[in-house]
């Protein structure tokens, strides 16, 4: 059974931790995305990696850090140099990345809601 | 800076109604644009993908229309039903690099 499966569900972060967010597909894809949604605001891009060791700065990076050392797993580290982490956060892939002159869509994973207690 | 909108924020309508929401964007270089269905807490699915040559796509009782030159897509339900309350968001992939930005989405409530 193909997919994007993230954890935990739900997480709680006290101020100055540092957290790790897990995001794992098996759909082979090359792309991966980490966004973040904010209540009644659209999904803004934090960091994407087009293969892997490689990834690249989004709209909103500042605070967060990515690693890409397998095809298969994109995890997302929340620092405590972000000041407002509390959000539902959504990992994504796509067959190709972006600009690759290929155009797919990008697959959802069910999401990480992070609040800062 | 491309920016996408979504109006209404919000629809509430009866079973049965055909609807139609709106998405509008500010920068017509795009390579496509897409809709996407996002029930409470859960992740985004993919609906509807319209290349920027395409007019429309239709899947099932969907229909979603582009209109790059005056940077507008609909995407009408036809027969709603309870089962399509959901947030809808819509997507364009800019041909600057090919990020998707995102509406803020329109929170649809089909009443039995």
């Amino acid at each position: 059974d193909g997919g994007i499966t993230q954890s935990p569900k739900y997480l709680f972060r006290k101020e100055g931790q540092n957290v790790t967010l897990s995001c794992e597909q098996n759909l082979n894809h090359d792309a991966m995305y980490w966004y973040r949604q904010d209540p009644g605001q659209g999904l803004r891009l934090i960091y994407y990696s087009q293969i892997v060791n490689d990834f690249q700065k989004g709209d909103i990076a500042e605070g967060y850090s990515v690693s890409r050392e397998k095809k298969e797993s994109f995890p997302l580290t929340v620092t405590s140099a972000q000041k407002n982490p509390t959000a539902f956060y959504l990992c994504a892939s796509s067959i190709n990345g972006m600009g690759s002159g290929f155009r797919v869509t990008q697959y959802f994973g069910p999401g990480t809601r992070l609040t800062v207690l | 800076k491309q920016e996408v909108t979504q109006i209404p924020a919000a629809l509430s309508v009866p079973e049965g109604e055909n609807l139609v929401l709106n998405c509008s964007f500010t920068d017509s270089a795009i390579y496509n644009l897409q809709w996407f269905r996002q029930d409470p807490g859960k992740g985004l699915t993919s609906l509807l993908l319209i290349q920027s040559s395409q007019r429309e796509q239709t899947s099932g009782r969907l229909n979603a229309s582009l209109d790059k030159s005056s940077g507008r897509s609909t995407l009408y339900i036809a027969a709603s039903q309870p089962g399509d309350s959901a947030t809808y968001l819509c997507a364009v992939e800019d041909n600057q690099g090919g990020k998707l930005i995102f509406g803020q989405g329109t929170e649809l409530s089909v009443k039995p």
